[in-house]
């Protein structure tokens, strides 16, 4: 299995621009979580799906940020529009109930 | 809520000496209790994990982590640090229900000199 797979490794643009981040969870997997991570703030939650439907977001920011996922091998994060304050680490995770969390190799974002 | 810490943000260790890393944790019931490892540039990976039973588990690369109810603490522990455990450890909490997300602790950088 390739693990969890993210796209892109690094991005970077400039404030005011949207910010696709995609995730391809493990198949088999049915639970999918958008985290962020910062050195001040650490690993953040920002929303996690059960097979395919949203459950807690209330760790998304603000309404800047949504994230979708259309079917079980794919899920999008988006920024629109970025700022700088945005910049960090972005991992998606995914598991089968119970058991453990696979994480993808994560998105380095820098808004400038 | 459900929260980790993790006191010590970053600590030096010599090569072939021992390591324990701290982990308390504030949960409503018995949790599931998570150490995982980053290394630069990659994502987290799993150490070990506490669900039930007996409260030292061991995990991988020679860890080990024994869960204290009383103290809420849950610390990771090796005998001998080798130079490739050099990394940033997590230690996270989660719950019983299904698919319930992982609270992770801020990390600690682990350093290992010569």
């Amino acid at each position: 299995d390739a693990g969890v797979i993210q796209s892109p490794r690094h991005e970077v643009t400039e404030m005011g621009q949207e910010v696709t981040l995609r995730c391809k969870p493990i198949s088999g997997h049915n639970s999918l979580f958008w985290y962020r991570q910062t050195m001040m703030r650490g690993l953040e939650l920002l929303i996690y799906f059960n097979n395919n439907v949203p459950i807690d977001d209330s760790g998304m920011p603000e309404d800047r940020f949504s994230a979708k996922m259309p079917n079980a091998s794919f899920s999008t994060l988006k920024i629109q529009p970025s700022e700088p304050r945005d910049s960090a680490v972005y991992f998606c995770a995914s598991n089968r109930q119970d058991e453990k969390l696979f994480f993808g190799s994560g998105t380095q974002l820098s808004v400038l | 809520a459900q929260s980790v810490t993790q006191p010590d943000i970053h600590i030096t260790v010599s090569e072939g000496a021992s390591l324990e890393l701290r982990c308390n944790y504030s949960y409503g019931a018995t949790p599931y209790l998570f150490w995982y490892v980053q290394s630069p540039g990659q994502g987290l990976q799993l150490l070990l994990k506490y669900f039930s039973g007996d409260t030292l588990v061991q995990g991988i690369k020679g860890f080990e982590a024994e869960f204290k109810r009383s103290q809420s603490s849950f610390n990771l522990r090796k005998p001998s640090v080798h130079w490739s455990d050099a990394a940033e450890y997590f230690c996270a909490v989660g719950g019983h229900s299904g698919n319930t997300p992982l609270v992770f602790g801020k990390g600690t950088r682990l350093s290992v000199i010569a």
